[in-house]
């Protein structure tokens, strides 16, 4: 079945850096669009980025835009979220998410996340 | 960017009751309009997909209608599992945007 397992998450020092992982199973990676969604403790969902499909486009929230990319390795079926000057804002609970139909914006596949701290 | 409000932001109801959530778009999004539930402690799970179309396997218990700003789900028949938050999502433009959540709680 379809499935998708996020990794790398804890706690960090604002400032640093940290890469997030998502390995994705039961269907064809490489044709579909993949998201991150966060969850800030206690909080509603917020998009953060997109990858296309052949990993050539990607698109960020604002909020994260300039400090974060997104990649992706057809070869090993995973998705990365790479974090860079993270701030205490962005402690959040990061989930990837299959993407589907329009804009590969309808979420249809959620990992269990994983959680980001920015602390000093 | 467009933003996306829901209401109620909480609402008590009892099992077998009808409940209906309504979204609105600041700015008209098409049928592009996504409903999740999340139970706590759990990931998000998408119920319904461009208004109406309901994801496999979730029960028919679930509707969805609308188009361009306003958009309602609808749970027939609240079951126990029920109870949770919901959240809508337009996926007309990116930035994708959700609504804030409505937590449906047990009366």
């Amino acid at each position: 079945q379809v499935q998708v397992v996020e990794s790398g998450g804890g706690v960090v020092q604002p400032g640093r850096s940290l890469r997030l992982s998502c390995v994705a199973s039961g269907f064809t990676f490489n044709t579909y669009g993949m998201n991150w969604v966060r969850q800030a403790p206690g909080k509603g969902l917020e998009w953060v980025a997109l990858i296309s499909s052949d990993g050539s486009d990607t698109y960020f929230a604002d909020s994260v835009k300039g400090r974060f990319t997104t990649s992706r390795d057809s070869s090993k079926n995973t998705l990365y979220l790479q974090m860079n000057g993270l701030r205490a804002e962005d402690t959040a609970l990061y989930y990837c998410a299959r993407g589907v139909g329009k804009n590969d914006g309808s979420l249809d596949s959620w990992g269990r996340g994983t959680l980001v701290i920015v602390s000093s | 960017d467009i933003q996306m409000t829901q209401s109620p932001s909480s609402l008590s109801a009892s099992v077998g009751d009808r409940v209906t959530i309504t979204c609105r778009a600041s700015q008209s999004i098409s049928s592009s309009l996504n409903w999740y539930q999340q139970q706590p402690g759990k990931a998000p799970k998408l119920l319904i997909y461009t208004t109406s179309s309901l994801k496999y396997g979730v029960s028919s218990r679930f509707s969805g209608r609308g188009s361009g700003t306003d958009f309602t789900l609808t749970i027939s028949n609240l079951q126990p599992e029920d109870f949770a938050t919901y959240y809508c999502q337009q996926s007309y433009s990116i930035p994708f945007t959700f609504g804030q959540g409505t937590k449906l709680e047990i009366k």
